[in-house]
This record gives structure tokens, sequence and C-alpha cells, in this order.
């Protein structure tokens, strides 16, 4: 299976506080995608990383990209209760976008 | 709105009854893609369609599956003789793309199917 994971599976922290997924793939990758889910909704893209950048940031988001490790991480600053949700990672090489199981986000305000 | 739309939004029917769903995608993009998603799972990658062609089909996606695009705009899904397994969330995703490269995807709010 070319399934990646996520990294805690759920994760419950107080409003304010910073969060942190990690994600692990297991092709090679021309980029790598987070997404949003609230419950019982689509997906909402959150950031691209391609696989010649190591950073990208985007308003309260941080990703990391290690081409070398198959993995990437998003961070979420001073979270607030309305990012509760699930988060995914899809990574894109030869095929589409292939997701883990996702990580559980609860912020508790 | 002109964001991705799928329709029902709901679906029950009993088993080895035959389904079929539509996808309406925002206008301007070339690919479109179908995904399924059970309880406490990713989104599986189903097919999807650059155009009218329908470029790539999942193992997953059995021979009582079959999607169309007939004039690369909408597309359909059809479930045949459906199972208690079909039971998930299927998800429409579109986006510009070309080659191997594959951009950001913007997803509808997904068909919720029952099997009974």
């Amino acid at each position: 299976s070319q399934q990646g994971e996520e990294d805690p599976q759920a994760l419950s922290i107080q409003e304010g506080e910073n969060a942190t997924m990690n994600c692990s793939y297991k092709t090679s990758i021309n980029n790598l995608q987070w997404y949003r889910q609230n419950s019982g909704r689509g997906l909402v893209h959150l950031i691209l990383i391609r696989s010649n950048e190591r950073e990208k940031h985007s308003g309260r988001l941080r990703v990391t990209l290690d081409t070398s490790k198959k993995s990437s991480s998003l961070l979420i600053t001073a979270s607030r209760a309305a990012d509760t949700a699930s988060y995914f990672c899809g990574n894109s090489g030869n095929t589409p976008l292939v997701f883990g199981k996702g990580t559980r986000l609860s912020v508790i305000a | 709105d002109t964001g991705v739309s799928q329709d029902p939004r709901h679906k029950i029917t009993k088993r080895g009854q035959n389904v079929t769903f539509r996808c309406d995608p925002i206008s301007e993009h070339n690919r479109l893609y179908w995904y399924r998603q059970t309880l406490g799972q990713g989104p599986e990658f189903l097919t999807y369609f650059q155009n009218e062609a329908q470029l790539e089909k999942s193992r997953l996606l059995s021979d009582r599956f079959s999607a169309e695009r007939p004039k690369g705009s909408f597309s359909t899904l059809e479930i045949q003789r459906t199972e208690q397994g079909d039971s998930a969330m299927y998800l429409c995703a579109s986006s510009f793309g070309g080659g191997r490269s594959y951009n950001e995807q913007f997803f509808g709010p997904g068909t919720r199917l029952t099997v009974l």
C-alpha cells in the first residue's frame, strides 16, 4: 500500500497552544498537501509544499518537508476552537493524492 | 456558489440496488476526482478524469463501479448491485492539472451512501 501515516492519531490541546502533526509517506513525491476536514464535510486544502521546498508558511500554519526521511509536519500556532477538525496529508507522486488516516485535533476553549 | 457540488448528499438504498451520484466541478477545472472515505479513514482514490478522458482507476474500483464525464464537465459515479461494504462517503474533487503534476484539489461536500 502507498498509504502514508499521520501521527498522532488524536491530539487534544488548550486554546492558544500550538499543535504539531506529522506525516510519513512511502513513495517519491512531486508535492505534499495538507487538508482539513470538519466532521461530515468535504476536505479543505490548507497548503501545498513541493518536493524541492523545505518549509512553507500560510498564516498560522507552518509546514516542513524532509524528503530524505519521507516525512512532513504541520504546525498550527495559537490554536483556536475552530481549528478542531481532522487533518490529512496527501502525497502526490506519479499517482493522484494518497491520504493517510489523519490526525483528529480537538482544541478545548 | 462556484464550488464543487454533489448530489444527492445522502442516499439510503437496499442491498442489490443500483445508485448513481453526480458531481459538478468548478467550471474552469479540467480534472475531476472521485474518492471513497469510510469512518476513521482518509479518502481513498477511486478514479480521475482529465476533461472527458478517464486517466486512472484504482484497484478499489471493482467492475460494479463505473464513472463517466461525458462532456468534460459534470461526472457521474454509478454503483451496480450495491453491497453493505459500499457504505461510505463518496467525495468528488476538481483541480487544474496536466501531466504528472497534481495540484491542490477542491472537494465537494460528499454523498453519504448507506446500504441496508
